[in-house]
């Protein structure tokens, strides 16, 4: 138990689909972050949140939406999503400011899209 | 575009033996951290090295940082079934927190 949590842990979808990835952790933490897992890929950032402002977005397509309303919880809105999107997607947390590079992550939700 | 290469990619050996993975970039890191993922979850820290040449051991396990911040390897000592994995390298930089990762290295350990 990691302090991170993640919901749903598997995902089918259509593409023409809507779903919502939930993130939440209980640390007390104020970054959260998602990420991509392909199989034989260095985990992909996708966005940070630093105090509730998003403060990276690697060149992700709209199709993925994040949303944090607070410093504890984290979504993913997805729509319209590629087979080349089925991943593992990883919602991690740290505290940012005092330089604390160490990330918490939960277990992921894997996604499969059809 | 910073890169951190992990090698092998795969490694499978028999409970008992000996084995080293190694991370290695062109970019120098402020730290470095060690993490191992399982099936069905998502990573675990093992361990974070800072000072270039530091060694750090964790039981059988043995992690050192390169001299000049840019590498690192582990070295884990008579493998168990428990040790297999995802291994998975991330080096932080100076200028952010966020961190480099690595493809890994999947370790199977068969009994």
């Amino acid at each position: 138990e990691t302090g991170v949590t993640q919901t749903p842990r598997h995902l089918v979808m259509g593409m023409t689909n809507k779903k919502s990835l939930k993130c939440e952790q209980h640390l007390g933490h104020n970054a959260m972050y998602w990420y991509k897992q392909s199989a034989k890929k260095p985990l992909e950032l996708m966005f940070v949140y630093n105090f509730k402002e998003q403060t990276e977005n690697n060149s992700v397509p709209s199709r993925f939406s994040p949303e944090c309303p607070n410093s504890s919880h984290l979504f993913l809105h997805l729509h319209t999503l590629q087979p080349e999107d089925s991943a593992l997607y990883l919602c991690a947390s740290s505290q940012a400011d005092r330089n604390e590079e160490t990330q918490y992550f939960g277990p992921g939700t894997r996604l499969l899209v059809l | 575009t910073q890169l951190l290469e992990q090698s092998p990619q795969f490694l499978s050996i028999q409970e008992g033996e000996n084995l080293t993975v190694y991370c290695n970039s062109s970019s120098v890191f402020s730290s470095l951290q060690w993490y191992r993922q399982e099936p069905g979850e998502g990573p675990v820290l093992l361990v974070t090295v800072v000072t270039g040449g530091e060694v750090k051991k964790l039981k059988r396990l043995t992690f050192q940082f390169g001299d000049a911040r840019k590498d690192s390897s582990l070295h884990i000592t008579a493998a168990q079934t428990g040790d297999t994995g995802l291994y998975l390298c991330a080096g932080a930089l100076d200028s952010n927190y966020q961190l480099i990762w690595g493809a890994g290295t999947k370790l199977i350990i068969k009994p």
